[in-house]
């Protein structure tokens, strides 16, 4: 199992550009997430989805868009890329049941807007 | 005030030393709370999911929630030098926090000195 994968691993936008990280998960958990992480600020809550076709808003939402067609992909759109977007982006995927807790997180993209 | 506070470091002990971290919150809503290891350039990694109050032990690793001093700790024994990591604690009111996202302490870098 390749757990949470995410594409691509490097990115470098101009100001202005629209991009869409990738995320991908083959655990089938039903919950999935977008955080970023900025030096000093820990890990911020971007969108997240609680199952295919239903998302809802994070702690950091504006200039972001996300979609869940299937329980797989997750993919986060930025529309107009600006330098304050220049973080590391981390998608997630988890699970909460009587048999147990799962929440794992991809390798990140590292974003860089100029 | 932040939702959830944390001191970042650097803390640096020597190799066998007993390592305390913390957090303290002030959400009373949050149920769920958990410890995350990160390595430099990697993604989070769950180390410790508790949830209300009490303690949970596994190998080297403790933690301990006290809701009512909404303060959570990590104690690690034996610390060895591959223990060097960010250690990030997170918290969340729902289902591990897969319906609602999690909220993160800023993190704090551990130094294990062999």
């Amino acid at each position: 199992n390749a757990g949470v994968t995410q594409t691509p691993k490097f990115q470098v936008l101009k100001t202005g550009q629209s991009m869409t990280l990738q995320c991908a998960q083959d655990m089938n958990h039903e919950y999935m997430s977008w955080y970023r992480q900025d030096p000093g600020m820990g890990l911020r809550l971007i969108h997240y989805s609680v199952g295919a076709g239903i998302t809802d808003q994070g702690e950091v939402p504006n200039g972001y868009n996300v979609s869940r067609s299937t329980t797989e992909d997750f993919p986060l759109r930025l529309l107009s890329a600006a330098p304050s977007q220049t973080s590391v982006y981390f998608c997630a995927s988890s699970y909460s049941s009587g048999s147990g807790y799962g929440y794992t997180f991809g390798s990140g993209t590292r974003l860089t807007v100029v | 005030q932040k939702e959830v506070e944390q001191d970042p470091g650097p803390l640096s002990v020597p190799e066998g030393a007993i390592v305390s971290l913390n957090c303290t919150y002030s959400n009373s809503a949050f149920q769920y709370f958990m410890w995350y290891r990160q390595y430099s350039r990697k993604g989070p990694e769950l180390l410790m999911y508790t949830y209300s109050s009490g303690n949970k032990e596994d190998g080297r690793f403790t933690a301990q929630v006290d809701k009512s001093s909404k303060y959570i700790s990590l104690f690690i024994r034996d610390s060895q030098p591959s223990d060097s990591a960010t250690y990030l604690c997170a918290m969340s009111a729902m289902s591990g926090g897969g319906a609602d996202g999690l909220t993160f302490g800023k993190g704090t870098h551990l130094i294990i000195q062999p």
